[in-house]
C-alpha cells in the first residue's frame, strides 16, 4: 500500500521555465511534508518543507503547496536551470515515535538548456 | 556540524556473506537514527529507526538488523546476505518529535553477487 505516490517517473522542462513535479497522499494523519532531491551514488539533499497547517511555503525558486482536501502536494521550481537535473521525492510524516518518514517513489527532473 | 558518515562506500559481497555497515553521526546528542534502502528504480524504504542507544525498530521484516550501541553510532547487518539485499543504502539522522527534516549520509553501495 503506498501511502505516497509520485505518479510521474520523470519530467523535461526548458532551461528558464516552470518545472511542477507532485505528489499525492493517502494517509490523513500525515501532518508534515518534505522535497528531497538526489544525484545519483548520492544521499539525498533536504529542500524544502511545509506543515499541514500551511498550503504554501517558499524558499527562493522553491516553493510547495499543499492541498490537504485533495491530499496533494507539488512543488515548483521557478526558473528551472540544468543543474535542478536530479531525482525528486516527496516525502511525509505524522507526529508520533521517530516521525520516520515515508517516501514516494521519485520523479527525475530533466532541466534542458 | 551535523554531519554523517557511511562506510563502506561501495561493497561487493557473495550470496550467504555477512555484511555490517556502519554510520555514525556528529553533531547534537541523542538523535533519531535511521536506515533506508533504495533498491534499483525505487523509492527510499524505511528499513530501521532508532530513539536511542539500544532501540531499533523495525519496519520491514527481513534478514537485515541493526544496533546503536553508542549514542551516535549505527550499525547495520546481516548475517547471511541475498541476493535481493542489494541496493543503496542510506543512513539519516532526525532530532526529537518535533517538525524536523532527517538530513542523509552519503550512502553505501551495495551489490550482492
Amino acid at each position: 500500500d503506498q501511502q505516497v505516490k509520485q505518479n510521474s517517473p520523470s519530467l523535461s522542462v526548458q532551461e528558464g521555465r516552470i518545472s511542477i513535479l507532485n505528489c499525492d497522499y493517502t494517509n490523513s494523519m500525515f501532518d508534515y511534508f518534505l522535497w528531497y532531491k538526489k544525484y545519483p551514488a548520492e544521499g539525498p539533499t533536504f529542500l524544502i518543507s511545509i506543515s499541514s497547517i500551511k498550503d504554501k511555503n517558499e524558499d527562493g525558486r522553491f516553493t510547495v503547496f499543499l492541498n490537504k482536501s485533495a491530499k496533494h502536494l507539488s512543488l515548483h521550481i521557478v526558473p528551472s536551470q540544468p543543474g535542478d537535473s536530479a531525482v525528486y521525492f516527496c516525502a511525509a510524516s505524522n507526529f508520533g515515535s521517530a516521525r520516520q518518514l515515508t517516501f514516494g517513489s521519485g520523479t527525475q527532473l530533466t532541466v534542458l538548456p | 556540524s551535523q554531519t554523517i558518515h557511511q562506510w563502506p562506500a561501495t561493497l561487493v559481497q557473495p550470496v550467504g556473506s555477512p555484511l555490517s555497515l556502519e554510520c555514525t553521526v556528529e553533531g547534537t546528542s541523542n538523535p533519531n537514527l535511521y536506515w533506508y534502502r533504495q533498491a534499483a528504480g525505487r523509492g527510499l524504504q524505511l528499513l530501521f529507526y532508532s530513539v536511542g542507544i539500544g532501540q531499533i525498530s523495525s519496519e520491514v521484516p527481513q534478514n537485515l538488523s541493526a544496533s546503536r550501541p553508542q549514542d551516535r553510532q549505527f550499525i547495520l547487518s546481516s548475517k547471511k546476505l541475498l541476493l535481493s539485499d542489494s541496493g543503496f543504502y542510506l543512513c539519516a539522522r532526525g532530532q526529537g518529535f518535533s517538525y524536523n527534516e532527517q538530513f542523509f549520509g552519503p550512502g553505501t553501495r551495495l551489490t550482492v553477487l
